[in-house]
């Protein structure tokens, strides 16, 4: 089955403690993209790749890391997670991006 | 800058049609979506236009206007089950980046 799987699907955690967030796709996908979801702001992009190896920030990169060593794998890293990113998390892929992209089932984080 | 406005909330009756609209303003522009998401899941895409006018697909038809930076989505026929909120998104000059709006709420009632 076509799928973009996140994982966790929830975190609590605490200030400071780094942590990391996997998104896999397995329908060979060139463009990948995560987005973070906040109530009244909608779905902002944080980082996209358009192939492995090539990351560029999106709109709200602060606070995030991302990498594409592989075309699957696109890993969310937040070295020093603080409360304000306390969001619903969403990684999404596409052919490219002139196509529809297909989104994982959101990663819901709570930094305390 | 960069933006997209679209109608926070709306109500209309089952069986009846709906006009969600969205303006958008971006530098350059490659295309726009509509996606639809349920509470509590993700997004799933509707529709896409990248030229001028009407695209349909069953009962949800979008519409495009290049020259006055508007789109709507069209629902006919509306179901209960199309009570979610529906993300309009626009790709401008860099076409790998999309920008959405905050989403439109719509309830369907009986």
């Amino acid at each position: 089955e076509a799928q973009v799987t996140q994982n966790p699907r929830y975190l609590i955690t605490v200030t400071g403690k780094k942590l990391t967030v996997t998104c896999s796709q397995n329908m060979n996908h060139e463009y990948m993209s995560w987005y973070r979801q906040d109530p009244g702001l909608g779905l902002r992009q944080i980082y996209y790749s358009m192939n492995v190896e090539v990351t560029d920030k999106g709109d709200v990169p602060e606070g995030y890391k991302v990498s594409r060593k592989e075309k699957r794998n696109f890993p969310l890293i937040l070295e020093s997670p603080s409360p304000n990113q306390t969001s619903l998390y969403f990684c999404a892929s596409s052919p490219y991006i002139g196509e529809p992209q297909h989104f994982g089932d959101g990663t819901r984080l709570s930094i305390l | 800058g960069q933006n997209i406005d679209q109608p926070t909330e709306m109500t209309a009756t089952e069986g009846a049609i709906v006009q969600i609209n969205c303006t958008y303003q971006t530098s350059g522009f490659n295309g726009l979506f509509w996606y639809q998401q349920h509470a509590g899941e993700a997004p799933t895409f509707l529709s896409y236009n990248v030229l001028d006018g009407l695209e349909e697909k069953g009962r949800f038809s979008s519409f495009l206007s290049r020259s006055k930076g508007y789109s709507y989505l069209l629902l006919k026929e509306l179901q209960m089950k199309d009570s979610a909120s529906y993300l309009c998104a626009a790709a401008g000059d860099s076409s790998y980046k999309l920008i959405f709006g905050s989403g439109t709420r719509l309830l369907v009632r009986p």
